[in-house]
């Protein structure tokens, strides 16, 4: 069964540069989540879209944002990279409840 | 105070034991799931839970929604399991997913 893909699963950026993450969620799913994980730490949300509008927002910097596109797959784009985004960055999408994880983007700023 | 609390943080267990993490939450919620994380990131959904109890395979999950308080249970553990095991619910008031800290089982051949 077709899971949820993320893009690229290994990125690594000098400081204030841009990156760019793709969520590919699990076909006919409406609602895609973004979390970042820092080292040691529990992830946290960041941003959620449904039927391509936001539909949530958490701790998500003002350098970051993210769209969901008429195929459903979400893009998080991160702008003026610091040290401290590095981080495993996971989407997630759901139709109704239940949801479903990428295996992460893990970004690395050096 | 976290919202989503889990214990013990980390578990060592000899091959073959029966496990049990938990998790106690403090928020409304209208489902709680149990995901399994290994090394390297991925994350695995190992249960969605509204009511009662569920199981598949060795695992074994239970949820009191009058206690605000789930278990998830190992049984005949295999170092394999070995992994992080994280409790995250989703509030009733949204649909984000609030995190536990999770918990570090190390599984001993």
């Amino acid at each position: 069964a077709a899971g949820v893909i993320q893009s690229p699963r290994h990125l690594i950026k000098e400081k204030r540069e841009t990156a760019t993450l793709k969520c590919y969620p699990i076909p006919r799913h409406d609602t895609v989540y973004w979390y970042q994980q820092g080292p040691g730490q529990d992830p946290q949300f960041l941003i959620s879209f449904y039927e391509k509008m936001q539909s949530d927002k958490g701790s998500i910097p003002d350098r970051f944002s993210a769209q969901q596109f008429s195929d459903y797959h979400s893009e998080l784009n991160m702008s003026s990279l610091e040290l401290g985004d590095s981080a495993l960055y996971f989407c997630a999408s759901s139709l109704y409840t239940e949801a479903f994880f990428g295996q992460g983007t893990r970004l690395t700023v050096v | 105070k976290n919202e989503v609390e889990q214990s013990p943080q980390n578990l060592t267990a000899q091959e073959g034991e029966f496990i049990t993490i938990n998790c106690s939450y403090s928020v409304g919620i209208s489902a709680l799931h149990w995901l399994q994380q290994h090394p390297g990131g991925g994350i695995v959904s190992l249960f969605m839970l509204s009511s009662g109890k569920k199981k598949h395979g060795r695992l074994i999950a239970t949820i009191n929604i009058q206690e605000k308080h789930s278990s998830l249970h190992i049984t005949a553990s295999h170092p394999r399991d070995s992994a992080v095991y994280i409790c995250a619910v989703q509030e009733t008031s949204g649909s984000r997913l609030t995190f536990g800290e999770g918990t570090q089982l190390t599984v001993n051949p």
